[in-house]
């Protein structure tokens, strides 16, 4: 089936550096995608979405990037702090009726060196 | 904010015993959803119900089932446990993919409930 998965399993920068997370999507019928923020112990947190009418997306201190054509997503973290710390996820879904539920990739884990 | 609570954050069960994992949201969501959540394997939708007493299976449905009475509460049900069921259980809301604008297929988490089964 189709799904939605990361290239790297574990990252690791330096506090003040910028991130970049990657996630790969297959399903060239999702339009609508996420990233979630997991700390330890705690459920997934939302970060930032984008539908697929955009290339690029910003909130505080994150961007999210989408390429369609290769169908890539890319969450960037500026000035990554220790509070980034976590396992970060993307999420794709199809947008309108049929279709509610999202496709998790399977996780990358940040971990910020002081 | 949005608050979705599940009962429990730790649970042991032995082998056979049935099993309640309940999850109440306060932001009257049509949507609920049950993920289990596994090493290496992300999360993975085992139910969600769009309505009340309607459900929809998932990817791993096989050896659950759920229940949804009110609107607001959403519970996750194990027949008859197994030690492969040992996972962390997260349970998840939304509102209705129908509604227009941008976010609205947000899905809110609670905390999780983690499921031992000796």
């Amino acid at each position: 089936g189709e799904s939605v998965g990361l290239h790297l399993p574990t990252l690791s920068v330096q506090e003040g550096d910028n991130s970049i997370i990657n996630c790969a999507y297959s399903n060239s019928a999702s339009d609508y995608f996420i990233w979630y923020k997991q700390e330890s112990g705690k459920g997934p947190q939302f970060i930032i979405d984008i539908r697929s009418n955009m290339d690029k997306r910003q909130g505080q201190r994150v961007t999210v990037l989408l390429n369609k054509t290769v169908k890539h997503l890319s969450l960037q973290i500026a000035a990554t702090q220790p509070g980034d710390s976590a396992v970060y996820f993307c999420a794709e879904n199809m947008s309108g009726p049929g279709r509610r539920a999202l496709t998790f990739g399977s996780g990358t884990r940040l971990q910020v060196q002081p | 904010d949005v608050k979705v609570t599940q009962s429990s954050r730790y649970l042991v069960k032995r082998t056979g015993e049935k099993v309640f994992l309940e999850c109440v949201q306060d932001m009257d969501h049509e949507n609920m959803f049950w993920y289990r959540q596994d090493p290496g394997l992300g999360l993975r939708l085992i139910y969600f119900s769009y309505d009340v007493k309607m459900k929809e299976k998932g990817d791993i449905p096989e050896g659950y089932s759920v229940s949804r009475e009110k609107k607001e509460r959403f519970s996750l049900i194990l027949e008859s446990a197994s030690t492969n069921q040992t996972s962390m259980y997260l349970c998840a809301s939304s509102l209705s993919p129908g509604l227009a604008g941008p976010g609205v297929n947000i899905q809110y988490f609670g905390a999780g409930t983690r499921l031992s089964v000796l």
